[in-house]
């Protein structure tokens, strides 16, 4: 059972270029988040996503749009990078019953 | 606005003590705890989750107690082990369905051998 997978794991990017992140989770949860991490900031909700088809902005979404096409998979993509999106991305999901969050292994972005 | 805060922020201790970290929330109406553990460079891994309506949660070595009124979550490491150093964050999650986690910034804990 692979859980939530991302991909890449690690990626250069220079100033102004695009790039998408792919998150796939294979236990058919309903709900499916973005979030980056920074030293000293913590875990900060990028978007998210409550169903096939929906997304919706959490508290960092500036430069970034998001994508949920077939429920298993969530798409992240940055337009024209900025080097303030050098971060830790990390994708979640989670079922609509109790259960908790499972986390993916994460994407180590740098912008240049 | 839910605020959540982790002491101590960095925690050094000798292998074999028990240690205890600490997780306060503002807003006692919350769903659900979840601690995880993150190793440096890697993922976060679910370590024990506790509902509202639970006082704790035991796995192995650790336990998670939560007392919802008072605001207040620990997690106990009985008999640490070096291989416990890792991050340890706490996330509390306010209603069932949809609800964004919201995180603490975690407790870094080394045990030395």
């Amino acid at each position: 059972n692979a859980g939530v997978t991302q991909t890449p794991k690690f990626r250069v990017l220079k100033t102004g270029q695009s790039m998408t992140l792919l998150c796939a989770q294979d236990m058919n949860h309903e709900y499916m988040y973005w979030y980056r991490q920074d030293p000293g900031m913590g875990l900060r909700l990028i978007h998210y996503s409550v169903g096939e088809g929906t997304t919706a902005k959490g508290e960092v979404p500036d430069g970034y749009n998001v994508s949920r096409l077939k429920k298993q998979n969530f798409l992240l993509g940055l337009e024209s990078a900025a080097p303030s999106q050098t971060s830790v991305y990390f994708c979640a999901s989670s079922s609509r019953g109790s259960d908790g969050y499972t986390f993916g292994s994460g994407t180590r972005l740098t912008v240049v | 606005k839910q605020e959540v805060t982790q002491i101590p922020a960095a925690l050094s201790v000798p292998e074999g003590e028990n240690l205890v970290l600490n997780c306060s929330f503002t807003d006692s109406a919350i769903y659900n705890l979840q601690w995880f553990r993150q190793d440096p460079g890697k993922g976060l891994t679910s370590l024990l989750l506790i509902q509202s309506s639970q006082r704790e949660q035991t796995s192995g070595r650790l336990n998670a107690s939560l007392d919802k009124s008072s605001g207040r979550s620990t997690l106990y490491i009985a008999a640490s082990q070096p291989g416990d150093s890792a991050t340890y964050l706490c996330a509390v999650k306010e209603n069932s369905g949809y609800s964004t986690l919201t995180f603490g910034k975690g407790t870094m804990l080394l045990v030395s051998p």
